[in-house]
Formats: structure tokens, C-alpha cells, sequence
């Protein structure tokens, strides 16, 4: 039992390249997530997806988009990448459900730099 | 937009005394209320969990909830320096909500000095 895992770990990209980040679950969770942390701006959601088959925006979501490609799997994809989005990513994945406890398990993260 | 504010910090205590962490929230119908801690380099944990207005203990810590005022807290009591960590308070939205969506605080870095 795995958890939640992203790939790669550490990537170095040059502006305007493309890349996609890998995150699944094997935990058979409904909900997925995205988010970036930059020092000091915690953790801001970009992109999630309450089910398969659906995905939804976040606080940040410009200059991203994802794939929700079966219910283990979500990716983000940068189209274009900009300095501006050197950052740490981390995936994470829940229930979906209306019960408080509601807990989000987080992938170990991806190191992007953006030259 | 829902606002989940924490203090920055970086809040620095000797071993063996309490930390106290504070959160507060905009949303009044906010249903529940987690705490993570996250080392340096590493992702986020879940450490507590509250929905209900009162305390709540687990071991060194507990988790103070108080909905009229909109405001969450983490004691830590014997504190270790192990604990030197940042700690993020997270708030799920109030009932209706499917979406298990967390809005996460930016997150308050403890030290504790031996």
C-alpha cells in the first residue's frame, strides 16, 4: 500500500518547455488534488477533481491544466513553463464525503525549477 | 472566498514548555477543523482533527475549537525538539459540501531550542 505517488521528484525545465507531473492513489479515494507551495504562501490549490470524470479550478489554477485519467490517476501538465511556477507541487488525495473527518493524504512532492 | 489565517511566526520555545498555535477562520459554517505538520522537505501529516466546539486531546496534543469566535488552536504540551516543524491549520467547508476541499492556512514554523 503505497499512499499517493508523484513522479518525478526533482525536475529542471527551461521557460516555455512542457512537462507533466504523475500523481495516483491506490488507496481508492474519490478526490484529488493539486496544489503548490511556494515559502511563505502555504499551500494553494490549483487544480482538483471531486470524482472521476470531473475536474475543477482553484485559487491558481492560469498556466496549468490536468487530466483526471481513471480514479487512481491525476496529472498537471504545464504548457508552457515560467519561471513563476518554479515551486514545490505536491498531489494529494480524500473521500468525498459529507462527514466531517475528511483527511487528505499527500504524495512526497515534486521539485520543479523553472530556468 | 473562504480566509483561514495562522500566525507566521517563526514562534520559538524552550523544551518542555507548551506551544500554542493559533487559526482563524471566515467562514461561520465551516464543519471541520484539521491541524498538519510538515517537516522541512517533506509533505504534509495529519496530527488532529476537530468538529466539535470544546477540546480535544491526543497524547502531548490538543486541539481547541471555538465556532462563536471562529478560531482554532494546538497546544502542544512537553514540547520536543522533534517538533520543530510548520504547522498548517486546514478548514473544511460547512455541511453540503461532497467535495472534501480543505482551504489550508500559510502555515505557523515552530522551533523548539533544547
Amino acid at each position: 500500500n503505497a499512499g499517493v505517488t508523484q513522479t518525478p521528484k526533482f525536475q529542471v525545465l527551461k521557460t516555455g518547455q512542457s512537462m507533466t507531473l504523475q500523481c495516483a492513489q491506490d488507496m481508492n479515494h474519490n478526490s484529488m488534488y493539486w496544489y503548490r507551495q511556494d515559502p511563505g504562501m502555504g499551500l494553494r490549490l490549483i487544480y482538483y477533481s471531486a470524482s472521476e470524470g470531473t475536474t475543477d479550478k482553484g485559487e491558481v489554477p492560469n498556466g496549468y491544466n490536468v487530466s483526471r485519467l481513471n480514479k487512481r490517476e491525476f496529472s498537471l501538465r504545464l504548457e508552457s513553463a515560467a519561471p513563476s511556477q518554479t515551486s514545490v507541487y505536491f498531489c494529494a488525495s480524500s473521500e468525498a464525503s459529507q462527514h466531517p473527518y475528511n483527511e487528505q493524504f499527500f504524495g512526497p512532492g515534486t521539485r520543479l525549477t523553472v530556468l | 472566498q473562504k480566509e483561514v489565517e495562522q500566525n507566521s511566526g517563526p514562534l520559538s520555545v524552550p523544551e518542555g514548555a507548551i506551544a500554542s498555535l493559533n487559526c482563524t477562520y471566515s467562514d461561520r459554517g465551516s464543519q471541520s477543523f484539521f491541524w498538519y505538520r510538515q517537516y522541512s522537505g517533506k509533505s504534509p501529516e495529519l496530527i488532529m482533527f476537530i468538529y466539535s466546539n470544546g477540546d480535544k486531546e491526543d497524547g502531548r496534543f490538543t486541539a481547541q475549537l471555538n465556532k462563536a469566535s471562529q478560531y482554532v488552536s494546538l497546544l502542544i504540551r512537553d514540547s520536543q525538539p522533534s517538533d520543530s516543524a510548520t504547522y498548517l491549520c486546514a478548514v473544511k467547508p460547512g455541511r453540503g459540501s461532497t467535495l472534501g476541499r480543505l482551504y489550508f492556512g500559510r502555515g505557523t514554523q515552530l522551533t523548539v531550542w533544547p
